[in-house]
């Protein structure tokens, strides 16, 4: 069965070093997005992401966060100047139109030391 | 507006009782109601959804029931297994804006054999 693939799945990082979290989404998926969970809280959108541009994204996701998609498998989410309090667990996720199903990856635990 | 609130946090039931959870949300615009359920170590992964139009949607030993008027759904889940023991999250969007979803904060079901 063809699976979201997040690497790595735990990420340490200093504050102020910038981070890549990478995504390889379900193969004919035209649409991806990135949620974030922290610890013991909700599982929130970040931003979606279409046809090689931003669609939608949350107030979270501000100048510090951008995400490409640098070649035709893989989906990045970058952090800048990471700060304590962006540790959590970030989930890529896909989907073949607008309007289909959400597959999600493994996560990617982001700590932030 | 944007909230969707879920309960109960955690849920403990035998082997063959039924397992409720409950959500509530305030913005009328939602028009998606997935729940999502997430074993340790992966993925939300979807298990069932419904949409205003029907007020209940069976699936196996899953239903969810929508209460338009009282803006909540729920997820039944008969039968319950052990290996029904996970976090289930429910879920809201506009079709408008695809797989941005609004998350409830998790509810944690054990059953206990």
């Amino acid at each position: 069965e063809p699976e979201v693939t997040q690497t790595p799945s735990h990420q340490v990082t200093q504050m102020g070093q910038e981070v890549i979290l990478h995504c390889v989404p379900i193969s004919n998926h035209l649409y991806f997005y990135w949620y974030r969970q922290i610890l013991g809280q909700k599982v929130e959108f970040l931003v979606s992401f279409y046809n090689n541009e931003i669609s939608e994204k949350s107030e979270i996701f501000d100048d510090q966060f951008s995400v490409e998609r640098p070649d035709g498998s893989n989906f990045t989410l970058k952090i800048r100047s990471t700060k304590l309090e962006d540790s959590a667990m970030y989930f890529c996720a896909s989907s073949q139109f607008m309007n289909t199903e959400a597959f999600f990856g493994q996560g990617t635990r982001l700590t932030v030391v | 507006q944007q909230q969707v609130k879920q309960s109960p946090q955690s849920l403990i039931v035998q082997k063959g009782g039924i397992s409720i959870i409950n959500c509530a949300y305030e913005n009328t615009a939602f028009d998606y109601f997935p729940w999502y359920q997430q074993f340790p170590g992966k993925g939300p992964a979807l298990l069932i959804a419904i949409r205003p139009d029907v007020s209940e949607k069976k699936e196996g030993r899953f239903t969810i029931s929508f209460n338009k008027s009282a803006k909540q759904f729920s997820l039944h889940i008969m039968d319950s297994q052990p290996g029904d023991s996970a976090t289930y999250f429910c879920a809201a969007s506009r079709t408008e804006y695809g797989n941005k979803l609004v998350f409830g904060a998790g509810t944690i079901l054990r059953v206990k054999s």
